[in-house]
């Protein structure tokens, strides 16, 4: 069955700092991936997708992902994190017309 | 103006009362979806709907009803609303060619 898991339920980095967010993926096809963002009282905007070609993407917002097919996994980063960063993230996978997310990253950032 | 409006934003109602979510877009597209959310589970799918007249069940959808009235609407009932139905419910959209799908600000729902 189709999964996303994203190991780490809460990351605290500093101001200025670089940031990486796990995301792992069950899925039989060919995968098409997404990040979107959550802040606080808001709906989710996406971030970046992945459909295929180039393993490393880029976003809004400073944002990249990189897929990679052996480890199945579609890991965000940025290299140096804002105070405005500080939200919710969510990794899914398209799978038939419908989304699977994981069960989300909360962001806090230290000043 | 907003692509995809939830109303109400934000509902207090009681145990065994129903209640609707309605969800209109203005993007055109034919896919439409109905999540809740809860923490530490992500987003789940309750309903979706790729047509006017095509509605599918999503992993979570007892306790709930959808009707899509047209291309740009689709409502979300509960009919007898109970207190482990209180989440964050999102409104979603997309069309087939991009995949990707696009939310409404949300409406959170309390069952007291």
């Amino acid at each position: 069955a189709q999964s996303v898991t994203q190991p780490d339920i809460h990351i605290t980095v500093s101001e200025g700092a670089s940031l990486e967010l796990r995301c792992n993926y069950s899925y039989g096809a060919t995968p098409y991936l997404f990040w979107y963002v959550q802040s606080p009282g808001q709906g989710l905007q996406l971030l970046l997708k992945y459909f295929s070609g180039d393993t490393l993407v880029q976003g809004i917002k400073g944002f990249e992902a990189e897929f990679k097919r052996s480890q199945s996994s579609f890991n965000l980063r940025k290299p140096s994190v804002h105070w405005s960063d500080a939200a919710e993230y969510f990794c899914a996978v398209g799978a038939i017309g419908k989304l699977i997310f994981g069960q989300g990253t909360t962001l806090q950032v230290k000043p | 103006d907003a692509d995809v409006t939830q109303t109400p934003r934000n509902r207090i109602t009681k145990t065994g009362k129903r209640i609707m979510l309605e969800c209109s877009q203005t993007k055109g597209h034919d896919r439409m979806y109905w999540y809740r959310q809860d923490p530490g589970l992500g987003l789940r799918l309750i309903y979706y709907s790729f047509d006017v007249k095509d509605i599918n069940k999503g992993e979570i959808s007892d306790g709930y009803s959808v009707s899509r009235q047209a291309q740009a609407k689709f409502s979300l009932s509960l009919e007898s609303a109970i207190p482990n139905q209180t989440a964050l419910y999102f409104c979603a959209t997309s069309d087939w060619t991009r995949r990707e799908q696009f939310f409404g600000p949300g409406t959170r729902l309390t069952v007291l």
